[in-house]
């Protein structure tokens, strides 16, 4: 299948850094991408669309300047975590459609356990 | 309102048994029905997906059924084994792609 490559897989930062994660279709374009957030032991929840060459659409409840995601080109999405504090600590996985072929797929990134301290 | 309803939301078998993880929706418009599975500190892998137009796909250990008139849909593991045990999740998507999961079911396969 298809593959969507997540950068860092996991990042220890300090309170008010900021952290990038990157995340890459290899092979395929992906004029939209998804960013979520997983507790342990809990679902995927949605936080942002991200749609190459526009901005990005949140979810509700989702800081939109604490989340910054930008989509420069059809194979490459970075959220950045902005001041980030330990509450931000979590997993984060993107995903990527695979429009080509029918039906569309989607693919998930490795994921990226962020440690605030 | 939750798209797709799945169960159980954890689930235990023995080695060789047959978990059944099943799913729920409501919208007529949805077309394609994936399923994901995802161990702990990694990305969800698809694993297994179904149109609507069969009833039932089969994919080595891993089956879907799908009921079109019941709107229901479910993952059955033929032979579990302990590298059986992981989160599964199933999804839905129509044609304006957007994706709609369950809440995930964790499966743990005891030797």
């Amino acid at each position: 299948g298809a593959v969507v490559s997540q950068h860092p897989s996991w990042v220890i930062c300090k309170s008010g850094t900021s952290v990038k994660i990157e995340c890459r279709s290899l092979d395929f374009q992906a004029t939209t991408m998804f960013w979520y957030r997983q507790f342990p032991k809990q679902s995927l929840m949605l936080m942002a669309t991200s749609n190459e060459g526009s901005k990005a659409t949140y979810e509700q409840g989702v800081e939109k300047d604490k989340f910054l995601i930008n989509h420069a080109s059809l194979t490459l999405s970075t959220l950045t975590v902005t001041s980030a504090h330990p509450e931000d600590s979590s997993f984060y996985i993107c995903s990527a459609r695979d429009r080509t072929g029918a039906p569309v797929k989607l693919f998930f990134g490795s994921g990226t356990q962020l440690s605030v301290l | 309102q939750q798209q797709v309803k799945q169960s159980p939301q954890s689930l235990i078998v023995q080695k060789g048994g047959i978990p059944i993880i099943n799913c729920a929706y409501e919208n007529t418009a949805f077309d394609y029905f994936p399923w994901y599975q995802q161990f702990p500190g990694k990305g969800p892998a698809l694993l297994i997906a179904i149109r609507p137009d069969v009833s039932e796909k089969k994919e080595g250990r891993f089956t879907i059924s799908f009921n079109k008139s019941a709107k229901q849909f479910s993952l059955h593991i033929m032979d579990s084994q302990p590298g059986d045990s992981a989160t599964y999740f199933c999804a839905a998507s129509m044609r304006n792609n957007q994706f709609y999961f369950g809440t995930g079911t964790s499966l743990t396969v005891i030797p």
